[in-house]
């Protein structure tokens, strides 16, 4: 399994981008990369998706580089609603018990 | 509204007692979850079903155990709680294998 690497937390201004990276050395060929964010007292919800290269959709960017040791997820111009804790999650596709989370990122917006 | 629905909210166990938590999605996903949430670790994964019928080990399965009667329910039973299983739980379920987890609220467990 992937052993995986977030910052603890990081602080943000409302309006500005946040990149969060997740560092995944050991990944292997079948692993995907998953993000999700987490609210106190709620569980975890899906924010995106991606194995290669950038995936982008309605409320994030998924960068991940060619040797895919490594992923960032962009949120761009957050907002105070966005302060969660965001976890890295890298799965095997062939083996749904192969699946390592990240001890997740704290992430503060500020007004 | 679709989705995870997990029973109880929260508990608290005396150690020695056994406890089943509830979980069941109407969502007809395939896959099935069990997650255990404590401060700084993340979540970790106990239990797996990748279909009704079948179950895997994930990696902290020990003093738990699961079953998968239907695609439904997916409860987890705690045989002999002992205090260092004092968690949130977490069920989740998706549709494949590799699709993205849909997660219930928890179940916060104390054991004393």
């Amino acid at each position: 399994l992937a052993k995986i690497t977030q910052p603890i937390s990081m602080d943000s201004y409302e309006g500005q981008e946040v990149n969060i990276t997740c560092s995944h050395n050991n990944i292997a060929t079948n692993d995907y990369i998953t993000w999700y964010q987490q609210f106190p007292s709620q569980g975890p919800r899906f924010i995106i998706q991606g194995y290669k290269t950038k995936v982008t959709n309605e409320v994030a960017s998924l960068f991940i580089p060619a040797d895919r040791k490594s992923s960032t997820l962009s949120l761009p111009r957050v907002s105070l609603s966005d302060t969660a804790v965001y976890y890295c999650l890298v799965a095997r596709n062939t083996n749904a018990g192969k699946s390592t989370f990240g001890d997740g990122t704290t992430l503060t917006v500020k007004p | 509204i679709a989705g995870i629905t997990q029973a109880p909210t929260s508990q608290i166990l005396a150690a020695g007692r056994r406890m089943t938590l509830r979980c069941t999605q109407d969502m007809r996903h395939n896959a099935m979850y069990w997650y255990r949430q404590d401060l700084g670790l993340g979540l970790r994964l106990i239990h797996y079903s990748n279909t009704a019928g079948t179950t895997g080990k994930g990696e902290v399965p020990d003093g738990y155990s699961v079953s998968r009667a239907n695609t439904d329910d997916f409860p987890l039973t705690l045989a002999s709680a002992v205090p260092s299983q004092t968690s949130v739980y977490f069920c989740a379920s998706s549709r494949d294998r590799d699709s993205p987890l849909h997660f219930g609220n928890g179940t916060r467990l104390t054991v004393t």
